[in-house]
């Protein structure tokens, strides 16, 4: 069972980044995929979940008029869309299964002019 | 949101010690709590899951209980492995939210 990401991303601010996370070894479909961020020294943030099966979304408020999941099932792939991005953005992106039991490498995305 | 805080911050032992970290909800999260263990530019590990239940894999070393909004996480014989970062999040409401970690440093 394995959750694979997307490699580093440089975004100038007010940009978009798309970070990408496809599953293998399991029944896609069956699980939601959670993602969660980690900006340098901090906690762990969580940024929402959405259901690979039938697509529902959950997003946490704090980015919720700036993210978008979405997942390609015929890929087995999930996708984090975050818009107008800026400083505070920069982070270490994870994606996970459901309860976290698995996850992937995270996505380092960093935000600079 | 549901604060939650850990203690301590940082912690020092040996190899062979008891460690205790705790882990203290805002409010009631009936159970709903998870403890990762995160080691420098990894992804985090589930250890424990529901408070007390430990995740398939984890050596038995690892105890999570619960009394009311206080979670505890418990290390019987550190190994040298365990020498990491823990971070408590609680699910039972969103969003999501996480103790701030408890870095563990050999003594």
């Amino acid at each position: 069972v394995r959750l694979v990401q997307t490699g580093a991303e440089v975004k100038k601010p007010g940009a978009s980044v798309k970070v990408s996370c496809k599953a293998s070894g399991y029944t896609f479909s069956a699980y939601a995929i959670q993602w969660v961020r980690q900006a340098p020294g901090q906690r762990l943030e969580w940024m929402g979940w959405i259901n690979a099966g039938n697509g529902n979304t959950k997003y946490s408020q704090k980015f919720q008029d700036r993210v978008t999941f979405t997942r390609d099932t015929s890929t087995f792939t999930a996708f984090m869309e975050l818009s107008s991005l800026r400083s505070e953005d920069t982070a270490v992106y994870y994606c996970a299964r459901a309860r976290m039991d698995v996850w992937g490498q995270g996505t380092t995305v960093t935000v600079s002019s | 949101d549901i604060q939650m805080t850990q203690s301590p911050s940082t912690l020092s032992a040996s190899v062979g010690d008891r460690v205790t970290i705790t882990c203290r909800a805002s409010q009631s999260i009936n159970s709903w709590l998870a403890w990762y263990q995160q080691k420098p530019g990894k992804a985090p590990k589930l250890l424990i899951y529901k408070a007390s239940n430990l995740e398939s894999g984890v050596p038995s070393r690892f105890r999570g209980s619960e009394s009311e909004t206080e979670f505890t996480l418990t290390i019987s014989s550190l190994q040298p492995d365990d020498f990491a970062t823990y971070y408590c999040q609680q699910f039972n409401d969103y969003p999501y939210t996480f103790g701030q970690g408890t870095k563990l440093d050999i003594k």
